[in-house]
């Protein structure tokens, strides 16, 4: 167990759905980080939450939102899913804004779009 | 365009042998990361690097920060070590920060044969 938790671990859901994924950091780490893992675009980075704000956005879609909360748990909101949205999500969490000390990942959650 | 290369994309070997993956990448970097991504698990970061190298058991990872490259070295590789070794790296901005967001390599698939 990494401490970084992600839920769900599996998710099947129609085009056109909205889902939410949901990750809590390690205990004291103030950054979070969401990434999505596909077999065509590999790993990227989505966006980046310090201590409830939006730090960086990456490859992140407009029907793609996040936010982290008072309590530093995020939430990654997917909406009129397509097939391509089909991917690995990962969630990463960091003790501080420049992640100085690393990274620890959660172990991801598996969204298959049918 | 900030990139990261890896090289070989896919690796075989026999249990026991010196096993090295490279990564090269554009410009100024805060840090590298090596990662391991077990099949259908999650990502378990491996080293954090920023100059020189460092040594976790039978692994060890070097750095030249002026040739841009990094390697990852796997001594007496065993069966276990199969896996994906994702190089992942903090480039720098023009105002000096990265914000830990990462960019990632493609990979390398890591297959040891008993």
């Amino acid at each position: 167990d990494s401490g970084v938790t992600q839920t769900p671990k599996h998710l099947i859901t129609a085009t056109g759905q909205r889902v939410t994924l949901r990750c809590s950091p390690r205990s004291g780490d103030l950054s979070v980080y969401w990434y999505q893992q596909s077999l065509d675009q590999g790993l990227q980075f989505l966006i980046h939450y310090y201590n409830g704000e939006e730090r960086a956005k990456g490859n992140i879609l407009e029907r793609f939102s996040a936010q982290q909360f008072p309590d530093l748990h995020s939430e990654l909101n997917l909406s009129s899913l397509e097939l391509g949205d089909s991917a690995l999500y990962f969630c990463a969490s960091s003790t501080n804004r420049e992640a100085e000390y690393g990274y620890t990942f959660g172990s991801g959650t598996r969204l298959t779009v049918v | 365009k900030n990139e990261v290369e890896q090289s070989p994309q896919n690796l075989t070997a026999q249990e026991g042998e010196f096993i090295t993956i490279n990564c090269s990448y554009s410009v100024g970097i805060s840090a590298l990361h090596w990662l391991q991504q077990h099949p259908g698990g999650g990502i378990v970061s491996l080293f954090m690097l920023s100059s020189g190298k460092k040594k976790h058991g039978r692994l060890i990872a070097t750095i030249n920060i002026q040739e841009k490259h990094s390697s990852l070295h796997i001594t007496a590789s065993h069966p276990r070590d199969s896996a994906v070794y994702i190089c992942a790296v903090s480039f720098t901005t023009a105002g000096g920060t990265s914000y830990g967001k990462l960019t990632f390599g493609q990979g390398t698939i890591l297959t040891v044969h008993p």
